[in-house]
């Protein structure tokens, strides 16, 4: 499969723990992106990577959250001391730039369940 | 700031009727449209995308959007509907120059035999 993988699918934690999700993109794409998804609701963007280099974050993503991709390829999207609200779908997609597609490949998603 | 309202939350069609899926955007620059369907279990796809031309497009599955300006619609329709269809489906704008995508509330379709 070369599609676009996520690692956990699902993870439970207590409040206060901190979690790192894992996303693996399409091999050749250059841009990886970081959505939030919230029941009833549609994906929020997070942040968005170009190769290794974070262009842009959300004022969603408070100071808890950090997300790396520190050789171009997989990226790390971790929480610390996790809060209920921080419950939801982490969906990770990529795409490749200059195609002029706008086309995101999505992966199935981290879902968080913060106790 | 860019928006996407998508009015029906819940829309129940009957397998074989016709089908459409109302989004209206609000976006400074041109807009660039999208829509995505989620089946349970897997994540997003896209269905179709319009960037300019002609504002009847094409996509997968035999969906096809109409592309408004006067009125900031990007609307979804599909001609005879299948049992697989059910799914939710979300309207999106953004810029050209990243996927940095604004995505409407969705619509849960259900099909009925």
């Amino acid at each position: 499969d070369t599609g676009v993988s996520q690692d956990p699918r699902h993870k439970i934690t207590k409040r206060g723990q901190n979690v790192t999700f894992r996303c693996d993109p399409i091999s050749e794409h250059n841009r990886l992106y970081w959505y939030r998804q919230t029941l009833g609701q549609g994906p929020e963007f997070l942040t968005y990577f170009q190769n290794e280099a974070q262009l842009e974050k959300s004022r969603l993503l408070s100071d808890r959250f950090s997300a790396e991709r520190p050789k171009g390829s997989f990226s790390t999207l971790e929480i610390q001391r996790t809060e209920q609200g921080d419950s939801a779908m982490y969906l990770c997609a990529s795409s490749l730039s200059g195609t002029r597609t706008g086309e995101l490949f999505f992966g199935e998603g981290s879902r968080l369940t913060v106790l | 700031a860019q928006s996407v309202t998508q009015p029906d939350i819940h829309i129940t069609v009957s397998e074989g009727a016709s089908l459409e899926l109302r989004c209206n955007y609000s976006y400074g620059a041109t807009p660039y449209l999208f829509w995505y369907v989620q089946s349970p279990g897997q994540g997003l796809q896209l269905l179709l995308k319009y960037f300019s031309g002609d504002t009847l497009v094409q996509g997968i599955k035999g969906f096809e959007a109409e592309f408004k300006r006067s009125q900031s619609s990007f609307n979804l329709r599909k001609p005879s509907v299948h049992w697989s269809d059910a799914a939710e489906y979300f309207c999106a704008v953004g810029p050209l120059a990243n996927e940095k995508l604004t995505f409407g509330t969705g619509t849960r379709l259900t099909i009925i035999p």
